[in-house]
């Protein structure tokens, strides 16, 4: 079945940092794949996504590109902010031909950004 | 622009209770999923809805049961609940699929549910 492996937390970094949060893929068919950040006591917001191989998703200052060679789809920023402490959640949806399917979430990584 | 809302956002059960989760999707939104989110976990899966319809199922235990109504929102009916359903549960939704293509899955607050 498909799964996604996520680089394990707590991540600590210092502000202005550079961040990478490590993501890969195993699924059956060409997935799309996507980053959803969770801050604290709050729900699942999408931060960013790639539908087939070579896109690239970028948002807020994050970017992430699907490489489907080593089927991975690694989240960076270049400089990162006390703001951007959350939760990161890499996942994938295989989709369908008729419509949407359901999402399968990494573990998550826990991100914590010092002054 | 409008969210998915879900309500409550915090609920309180005892043991073997039941509990019915409400989720109100985007307008326009016609796919409805829902997600657990176990302490510390990731979210799994538990069921969709496309035009009322159940669309596919997961890991939703038979003490679960839930339905998309004619408005598009949909309920989380759960029943003789125990400790381990204490957890998060997100509703998602999605715009119409176009031709196959898939659509973003935009996500509630979630309710946070204590089973004593």
């Amino acid at each position: 079945g498909d799964s996604v492996t996520q680089m394990e937390g707590p991540v600590t970094l210092s502000e202005e940092a550079f961040l990478t949060i490590n993501c890969t893929y195993t699924a059956t068919g060409y997935p799309s794949l996507f980053w959803y950040v969770q801050y604290p006591g709050e729900g699942l917001q999408l931060l960013l996504k790639a539908t087939k191989a070579d896109d690239k998703g970028s948002n807020k200052g994050f970017e992430a590109t699907y490489r489907k060679e080593t089927t991975s789809f690694h989240l960076e920023k270049g400089s990162v902010q006390v703001s951007d402490s959350a939760v990161y959640f890499c996942a994938l949806n295989e989709g369908a031909n008729f419509g949407n399917e359901k999402l399968t979430f990494g573990t998550g990584t826990r991100l914590t950004i010092i002054p | 622009a409008a969210g998915v809302i879900q309500s409550p956002r915090h609920l309180i059960k005892e043991k073997r209770e039941t509990a019915t989760l409400k989720c109100y999707p985007i307008p326009r939104h016609d796919t409805v999923y829902w997600y657990q989110q176990g302490p510390g976990q990731d979210p799994q899966f538990l069921i969709s809805f496309y035009e009322k319809m159940q669309s596919d199922k997961g890991s939703i235990p038979d003490r679960f049961s839930a339905q998309q109504f004619s408005d598009y929102h949909s309920e989380l009916n759960m029943s003789s609940l125990e400790l381990g359903d204490s957890a998060l549960y997100f509703c998602a939704s999605s715009a119409p699929s176009r031709a196959g293509l898939l659509e973003t899955q935009y996500f509630g607050p979630g309710t946070r549910l204590l089973v004593l």
